[in-house]
């Protein structure tokens, strides 16, 4: 069982469609991310959330608004999507110090119509 | 920037055989961070073991193990005994010191033959 918890699982939406992904953990950890993976691929990273604070954009398009509500809950609002941005979206989370791993959830397979 | 390169796209091995998957990078840090995250088709990725670089001791958890050779920057897997269950993408990732994201190699997928 993983300790991140995604959802949805699929999704599946048009072009001109506002959805939001949700990720969950109750580790205690202050770090969470957001990647988009591609089939394949290593995951890509989009944000870095720390202490509830963005702390990393990769130069990721503002149709991807993360959100961090608080310390448990990591959001990913998604708005006029492109056919290029189906992909599994990964959130991950850790302790706020670099020798700590990253803890992913399953993921959320998106696609775009 | 630190790279992580894995040179085999692709490896398969036959069940209960040993395996090692290749794992180098660049970097001109002393002190960093090594994982590697299998992948099975489930899509999870699953942390399978992790190295910090000051220490000497490869580390070891169950049928997998590591070769870190810190001079040549080579941070190989090993999988004893391989079961079925091992089947996944696998990949190598580093981490500095310095609170800065994962960067991972392209992978490897591994195949498990009965």
């Amino acid at each position: 069982d993983t300790e991140v918890t995604q959802t949805p699982k699929h999704l599946v939406m048009g072009m001109t469609n506002k959805k939001s992904l949700k990720c969950e953990q109750h580790m205690g950890h202050r770090a969470m991310y957001w990647y988009k993976q591609k089939a394949k691929k290593p995951p890509e990273l989009m944000f870095v959330y720390s202490y509830e604070k963005l702390s990393i954009n990769e130069s990721v398009p503002s149709r991807f608004s993360p959100e961090c509500p608080n310390s448990s809950l990591l959001n990913l609002h998604l708005h006029a999507l492109q056919p290029e941005d189906s992909a599994l979206y990964l959130c991950a989370s850790s302790q706020v110090s670099s020798n700590q791993p990253q803890h992913f959830g399953d993921g959320t397979r998106l696609s775009i119509l | 920037a630190q790279t992580v390169t894995q040179s085999q796209p692709e490896m398969s091995v036959q069940e209960a055989e040993t395996v090692t998957l290749s794992c180098t990078y660049d970097t001109s840090e002393s002190d960093y961070y090594l994982f590697w995250y299998k992948q099975p088709p489930s899509r999870q990725m699953i942390l399978v073991i992790r190295q910090e670089a000051y220490k000497q001791q490869n580390a070891t958890e169950n049928r997998f193990s590591v070769n870190f050779q810190k001079a040549a920057k080579s941070f190989s897997l090993k999988i004893s005994d391989s079961q079925l269950g091992d089947a996944a993408m696998y990949f190598c990732a580093y981490r500095s010191p310095w609170d800065t994201p994962l960067v991972f190699g392209k992978g490897t997928r591994l195949s498990v033959i009965a």
